[in-house]
């Protein structure tokens, strides 16, 4: 069982340069999400998606987008990177749910992409 | 709006002692609480959850929480700790959107 598998690991930018961050979920979950993990702030929702072919903006959505063309797959983009955007980022998925209550808050993690932005 | 705080960034113990690890919240709706472990370059995952129920909810390596509403808190607790339980704790709530609402997270470091 792969689970959520994030490619690549990690990657090293400079300014203004663009790159797309790829998540794969073999689990048939419905949600997905891309986070940002920085010292001392815990975890940041850049953009989220309930199924295919849809999204939204989280918390910090600014400078990134994403697409989600099919189930199993949500892609985050980097159009021009900046050294703000420095960070790990982590996909997660889950089941969807009909209340607070449900599956849909029971995260499944990626490992992690760590991107350095010079 | 939803909030969590989660007291001290960092917390150390000795191998086999208490292990207390701090979360309030503030929600203006019923809450919906999660703990996530984060050990080292992995990503998180589920330690336990609160949702409705009863109050004291038992998660996975021996860790539990309890939900005190009148102190609007969740904390998180073992009674003896092992070294395999260094990681980093992240206390959730669930936001008005439906979506996790984070805490800055709690290091736990486990003296020999």
């Amino acid at each position: 069982n792969a689970g959520v598998t994030q490619t690549p690991k990690f990657r090293v930018l400079k300014t203004g340069q663009s790159m797309t961050l790829l998540c794969a979920q073999d689990m048939n979950h419905e949600y997905m999400y891309w986070y940002r993990q920085d010292p001392g702030m815990g975890l940041r929702l850049i953009h989220y998606s309930v199924g295919e072919g849809t999204t939204a903006k989280g918390e910090v959505p600014d400078g990134y987008n994403v697409s989600r063309l099919k189930k199993q797959n949500f892609l985050l983009g980097l159009e021009s990177a900046a050294p703000s955007q420095t960070s790990v980022y982590f996909c997660a998925s889950s089941y969807s749910g009909a209340g607070l209550g449900s599956g849909a808050n029971v995260l499944t993690f990626g490992a992690g992409s760590r991107l350095t932005v010079l | 709006a939803q909030s969590v705080t989660q007291l001290g960034s960092h917390v150390s113990v000795s191998e086999g002692a208490l292990v207390l690890l701090r979360c309030n919240y503030s929600s203006s709706v019923p809450p919906y609480l999660f703990w996530y472990v984060q050990y080292p370059n992995q990503g998180l995952q589920l330690l336990l959850k609160y949702t409705t129920g009863a109050t004291l909810v038992k998660g996975i390596n021996g860790f539990e929480a309890e939900f005190k509403k009148s102190e609007t808190s969740f904390h998180l607790t073992k009674p003896s700790a092992h070294m395999s339980d260094a990681a980093e704790y992240f206390c959730a709530v669930v936001g008005s959107n439906y979506q996790l609402i984070w805490g800055a997270g709690t290091k736990l470091i486990i003296k020999p």
